[in-house]
């Protein structure tokens, strides 16, 4: 148990639906991030939260929508996914950015 | 070409076993992480190192930080299957976090 939940543990969606992935931390941290790790590739970052602020997106295609309404939450909206986008994403807490992250048990996405 | 190259990509070795992972950068690094992650869970910290040649130890693991702050090794002594995992390094680049491939290690019993 790291103190970072993520819900749902595994989700499968058609490439027409809408669905969001949650994380909440209850570390007491300021910045949040959402990863995609894929199979046989290194995780890649694609947003970054500090102090409820978007910092960082990677170019990440807008059918990817995060949002953060407090410190303690963070939410990926999901939209038009394509069979690519299946992959395990993570999200992970820290005091400060670039400072030891703190993991979640990531949510199994599968795009059919 | 990645920021962070680990190596190797892959080892299987025996329990009992000493190994030797690597994390390489041409890249300088104010710190560097090191995390462990096992099939179908998030990577879990281990260590992070930030002095120059500092050498860090968690029980059987040893961390050390490269004196030019570019690169990291991780040394398992008598290694147990309870070793097997993912073993990621991490750090922050020009507000970017990166992460290496990973060593995939498998300890057999």
């Amino acid at each position: 148990e790291t103190g970072v939940t993520q819900t749902p543990r595994h989700l499968v969606m058609g490439m027409t639906n809408k669905k969001s992935l949650k994380c909440e931390q209850h570390l007491g941290h300021n910045a949040m991030y959402w990863y995609k790790q894929s199979a046989k590739k290194p995780l890649e970052l694609m947003f970054v939260y500090n102090f409820k602020e978007q910092t960082e997106n990677n170019s990440v295609p807008s059918r990817f929508s995060p949002e953060c309404p407090n410190s303690s939450h963070l939410f990926l909206h999901l939209h038009t996914l394509q069979p690519e986008d299946s992959a395990l994403y993570l999200c992970a807490s820290s005091q400060g950015f670039g400072r030891e992250q703190y993991f979640g048990p990531g949510t199994r996405l599968t795009v059919t | 070409t990645q920021l962070l190259e680990q190596s190797p990509q892959f080892l299987s070795i025996q329990e009992g076993e000493n190994l030797t992972v690597y994390c390489n950068s041409s890249s300088v690094f104010s710190s560097l992480q090191w995390y462990r992650q096992e099939p179908g869970e998030g990577p879990v910290l281990l260590v992070t190192v930030v002095t120059g040649g500092e050498v860090k130890k968690l029980k059987r693991l040893t961390f050390q930080f490269g004196d030019a702050r570019k690169d990291s090794s991780l040394h398992i002594t008598a290694a147990q299957p309870g070793d097997t995992g993912l073993y990621l390094c991490a750090g922050a680049f020009n507000n970017d976090m990166r992460f290496g491939a990973g060593t995939r290690l498998t300890v057999k019993p």
